[in-house]
């Protein structure tokens, strides 16, 4: 199965700030069609996750562009600026490149 | 706009079956892929499958042979179920639908299941 390691476990940031949540994988997420199927989801204190990043970089419908992702092969990076209050949860990557599909163990996300 | 909602028991007994239903509203099951997630007490967030538009299906080999994922398209929803379950599958269960590169774009609100005596 491809591992999923998420860095830093927890995070806190002062509004308006701006925080970086990093993810590798332990096998290259590169398919064989070239794609890079690399997800990012928030779930928000008693919701379900929701969908933020596809393939690395592209923003899910009705996402703010204050979410930014990018990486490639490996190593991924979820940006989030001018954080607000309703940014706060536990942010999760996950690849849909091999299966099993497989997620990170989780960031959490905390406003000062 | 479509809805997704987890249903069945909040406790099952060990070395019984977990049932579980997703009803799905304003799409149909017969597009796109239908598939379980689940999230252990902690973060730990777990596939456990699929069924496409075409009622063929995928499974975690973690699960080995104890699931099945069902759907009945007549009444839009699909089915999990889970055999042989110990304290360790205690845990939130969600149903949720990919769309094209995606494969988690929209869930259902969850459903606890805990396993005890």
């Amino acid at each position: 199965d491809v591992v999923m390691t998420q860095t830093p476990v927890s995070l806190s940031v002062s509004l308006g700030g701006q925080v970086s949540i990093s993810c590798r994988s332990s096998q290259s997420l590169v398919h064989n069609n070239g794609n890079t199927y690399l997800s990012w989801y928030l779930q928000k204190p008693g919701q379900s996750p929701q969908l933020l990043i596809y393939k690395v970089s592209n923003r899910f419908s009705g996402i703010s562009d204050r979410f930014s992702g990018s990486g490639s092969g490996t190593d991924f990076t979820l940006k989030i600026s001018r954080v607000e209050p309703d940014d706060l949860g536990v942010y999760y990557c996950g690849q849909g490149t091999q299966y099993p599909l497989t997620f990170g163990s989780g960031t959490k996300l905390e406003i000062k | 706009e479509v809805q997704l909602q987890e249903s069945g028991p909040g406790l099952v007994k060990p070395s019984q079956s977990l049932s579980l239903t997703c009803s799905v509203t304003g799409y149909s099951i017969t597009s796109n892929y239908w598939g379980w997630i689940r999230k252990f007490p902690g973060n730990k967030m777990e596939w456990m499958g699929y069924i496409s538009y075409s009622g063929s299906t995928s499974y975690n080999p973690s699960l080995k042979s104890r699931i099945s994922i069902t759907r009945d398209t007549s009444k839009n929803q699909f089915f999990l179920q889970l055999n042989s379950v110990t304290t360790e599958d205690t845990a939130t269960y969600y149903c949720a639908r990919g769309q094209g590169a995606a494969p988690f774009a929209y869930w259902g609100q969850g459903t606890l299941v805990t396993v005890s005596s």
